[in-house]
């Protein structure tokens, strides 16, 4: 069984401030994905991330997939309240549509 | 364009009663997944299909529960008899062969 690990699990800070989340596995997948989850409301794709090393931008949100294809992490510059949410990462594998999702971030930030 | 849609948005049953959950994908789409969502266990693939035929139920926890897909445009997870265990958000996805998923907004069901 393929398992994410993500961390932190909860994390809260202040408006303008920077962080890091992470997303962590000891098998290989094809891509990873990055999804922001609101109350009341599905997992919505924030990116896909296919190759070892990439490193995707989406605003102020900096995504890296690691170049074992193993792990993934979440830069967030200068956060904003419209940034709280449910952060899940979720593996793919080759040839296969299935969605190994990880344990999630909830991330709150403070204004 | 009209996303996945999902009903009912709001369950609460008693257990031992029957349970349908409806999803209709986004037109044009070929997968269609059913995921559950708890605090304890995240989200968790309980079935998915592609072009209506089931590939991989793996993931469903017990007979009693069942999915159908009999056309393209709706599904059905049945849960039956309800358990208080069961009570979770169910949600719908649907994509492209490999593309993107694109998740409805859940059913919150409760069971008593």
């Amino acid at each position: 069984t393929q398992l994410l690990e993500q961390s932190p699990q909860f994390l809260s800070i202040q408006e303008g401030e920077n962080l890091t989340v992470y997303c962590n596995s000891s098998s290989v997948f094809s891509s990873l994905q990055w999804y922001r989850q609101e109350p009341g409301e599905g997992p919505v794709l924030l990116v896909t991330v296919v190759t070892g090393g990439e490193v995707k931008k989406l605003k102020r949100l900096t995504f890296q997939f690691g170049d074992a294809r193993k792990d993934s992490s979440l830069h967030i510059t200068a956060a904003q309240p419209g940034d709280t949410g449910l952060y899940l990462c979720a593996g793919t594998n080759f040839g296969n549509e299935k969605l190994t999702f990880g344990t999630g971030t909830r991330l709150t930030i403070i204004p | 364009d009209a996303g996945v849609i999902q009903s009912p948005r709001h369950e609460v049953t008693e257990m031992g009663q029957e349970v349908t959950l409806r999803c209709k994908p986004i037109s044009g789409h070929n997968s269609l997944f059913w995921y559950r969502q708890t605090m304890m266990r995240g989200l968790e693939l309980l079935i998915y299909f592609n072009n209506n035929v089931p590939i991989d139920d793996s993931g469903m926890p017990e007979d009693r529960f069942s999915a159908k897909m009999p056309n393209a445009s709706f599904s059905t997870l049945k849960i039956q008899p309800s358990e208080p265990r069961d009570s979770a958000v169910y949600f719908c996805a649907s994509s492209l062969r490999v593309g993107p998923q694109h998740f409805g907004d859940g059913t919150r069901l409760s069971i008593l």
